[in-house]
This record gives structure tokens, sequence and C-alpha cells, in this order.
């Protein structure tokens, strides 16, 4: 099990946005501002989308975006593209390791 | 090119030995703190071990603690894991990844396979 939860999948058309949630506690998401996204595209290595809950690595476009409301941080895909599918984790600092801690992961489709 | 490749993977049967590389290039090796992050066949990502920039502090998952060893050689480039005792469920591709700040790892290699069977 987890540490953090995302919803196992989400989907979206063409052009619309979709929004993909991690849940954690106030050990982790919720008291830091270190909650990070990696996609990771089949058989590939996970690649930083979003840093620090809303921060983008230079050359990730502006159509993702995070953010954070408690103890749950947010993707937001905007303009789906069918190159947008792929899984996508959290990841967030907390207080009992020294590591921080993935989601599950959630399974984004294009449709 | 900023580029990390691992090797080292392959099969080994349960309660073997196995010790994985990690090349870096591309960037000063030596001021970055490192991760190992593996994925089990079907799963999701799992923080293995981490490794300061000096190698003076190591971090292990649970999972692995008393059976992996983490170490570098800022001379070479290079960071290792030692595994031993290994497990069915230590099967995974072992990515190695640059740490930037906690939770934040923003560069990958391409991984290597571990399988653990007799």
């Amino acid at each position: 099990q987890s540490a953090l939860t995302q919803p196992p999948s989400a989907s979206g058309s063409p052009g619309q946005s979709v929004t993909i949630s991690c849940t954690g506690t106030s050990s982790d998401v919720g008291g830091y501002n270190y909650v990070s996204w990696y996609q990771q595209h089949p058989g590939k290595a996970p690649k930083l989308m979003i840093y620090e809950v809303s921060k983008r690595p230079s050359g990730v476009p502006d159509r993702f975006s995070g953010s954070k409301s408690g103890n749950t941080a947010s993707l937001t895909v905007s303009g789906l593209q069918a190159e947008d599918e792929a899984d996508y984790y959290c990841s967030s600092y907390a207080v009992s390791n020294n590591f921080g801690v993935f989601g599950g992961g959630t399974k984004l489709t294009v449709l | 090119e900023v580029l990390l490749v691992e090797s080292g993977g392959g099969l080994v049967q349960p309660g073997g030995s196995l010790r994985l590389s990690c090349a870096a290039s591309g960037f000063a090796f030596s001021t970055y703190p490192m991760n190992w992050v593996r994925q089990a066949p079907g799963t999701g990502l799992e923080y293995v071990s981490g490794i300061s920039s000096d190698g003076g502090r190591t971090y292990y998952a649970n999972s692995v603690k008393g059976r992996f060893t983490i170490s570098r050689d800022n001379s070479k480039n290079m960071m290792y894991l030692q595994m031993g005792s290994l497990r069915a469920e230590d099967m995974a591709v072992y990515y190695c990844a640059r740490k930037l700040i906690p939770a934040t790892m923003d560069v990958w290699g391409k991984g290597t396979t571990v399988t653990v069977s007799s």
C-alpha cells in the first residue's frame, strides 16, 4: 500500500483538461512544499514534470501545472494531447523517512 | 549531455547477491545526492536507497535495510548498490536518479533489470 493515494485511472479527450489528485497527510503533502510529479511512458524511465508543488523544469510544457490544498496535491494537464497518455506518480517529502514517499500512480488515458 | 547509465542487473537465485552500478556524466556528480528507485513488474515506484553528495550519509527503505549497501566513488563518477540476500520481492527495474531537493529527482537512468528466480 502506497503512502500517498492517487486514483488508479483518469481520462480525457484531446484538448480537454484533466486533474489527478494525490492525497497524503500533514506529515508529508500537507506539511511541506516538496511535492513532485513524474510522468512515465511504458518501458521508459520516469520524467520529472513538476517540483515544489507547482514549479516546472525547463522543457516541460506549461500545459502541466501543479497545486496543493491541505493534504492533497493536484496535477492538471490542460489541452490534452495524445503524447500525454502515460502513468503519473506523485511524490512528497515525508517526515518519517529521508527519501519521501510515492503515490501508487495514475494511468492517464487520452480518449 | 547529462546522463546516468545503470548496469549490473541480471538473473540471480533467491538468497544471492548482485552489485548494481550507476555511471554519471555531463554534470558535477560529486555535488549531488543520489537515489536508487525500483519498480517491480506492473507496480509503482519505490524508493530503495539514497546517499549524500560526499557519501557520508546513507539511507535505506525498511524493505532493504540490512541487505543492501549503497556507496559512491566521486573520483570515478560512480554510484553502487550492493544487494544481498535477494528475495523474489526484490525483482524489479532499478533506476539511479539525481536528487535535487527532497522528493525531487531531475535526472534518471534508463534502469537495469534484476530478476530473482531459481
